[in-house]
């Protein structure tokens, strides 16, 4: 059992470019959250995944924001035209569906857009 | 919606001291669950411990316990023997039953000195 992890481990981009994020959940876990966490600050949900549905959105998830789950195995976070605002650590978690109220964290990407 | 608030931004105990780290939530939902989650500098959250509501017997894991007065809707975290590996944000956690998004509180920097 590898983790949850999160690629890459860092980014910089200008403000306007676009940029996608991977999770990697502990394997056979088929729930995937995505949270935002800002400096200081204690994470924010923006959306859950069971298997490849996304089920529930935040309304802090924008509509330059997209995030995917094909096969109910990785997901992806996408960020287009981005902004100085979307500077924070996007953090992944995943949870089985044993146990499904334990949440398992990535290491998560830091987000710089200059 | 659910709230968690961690009124103590930042504490401090000597090693092999007992410290306490207070949460207040507020919720309407019956079933739900809590938890304290640490994040060491620039590593990944980890679960300390949780305790589901409807459970009167407060949650014990080593050298950490949780005082749980579910009238009061509260929930501190009390780390005993604290040790110098302790230091790190502590966040504390709410989660409903539906388990789809965890609601965290702003944290609790705490530093263990020697």
């Amino acid at each position: 059992d590898t983790g949850v992890s999160q690629d890459p481990r860092h980014k910089i981009t200008k403000r306007g470019q676009n940029v996608t994020f991977r999770c990697d959940p502990i394997s056979e876990h088929n729930r995937l959250y995505w949270y935002r966490q800002t400096l200081g600050q204690g994470p924010e949900f923006l959306t859950y995944f069971q298997n490849e549905a996304q089920l529930e959105k935040s309304r802090l998830l924008s509509d330059r924001f997209s995030a995917e789950r094909p096969k109910g195995s990785f997901s992806t976070l996408e960020i287009q035209r981005t902004e100085q605002g979307d500077s924070a650590m996007y953090l992944c978690a995943s949870s089985s569906g044993v146990d499904v109220y334990e949440q398992y964290f990535g290491p998560g990407t830091r987000l710089t857009v200059t | 919606a659910q709230t968690v608030t961690q009124s103590q931004p930042e504490m401090s105990v000597q090693e092999a001291e007992t410290v306490t780290l207070s949460c207040t939530y507020d919720t309407s939902e019956s079933n739900y669950y809590l938890f304290w989650y640490k994040q060491p500098p620039s590593r990944q959250m980890i679960l300390v411990i949780r305790q589901e509501a409807y459970k009167q017997q407060n949650a014990t894991e080593n050298r950490f316990s949780v005082n749980f007065q579910k009238a009061a809707k509260s929930f501190s975290l009390k780390i005993s023997d604290s040790q110098l590996g302790d230091t790190a944000m502590y966040f504390c956690a709410f989660l409903t039953g539906s388990a789809r998004q965890l609601t965290f509180g702003s944290g609790t920097q705490l530093t263990v000195l020697p």
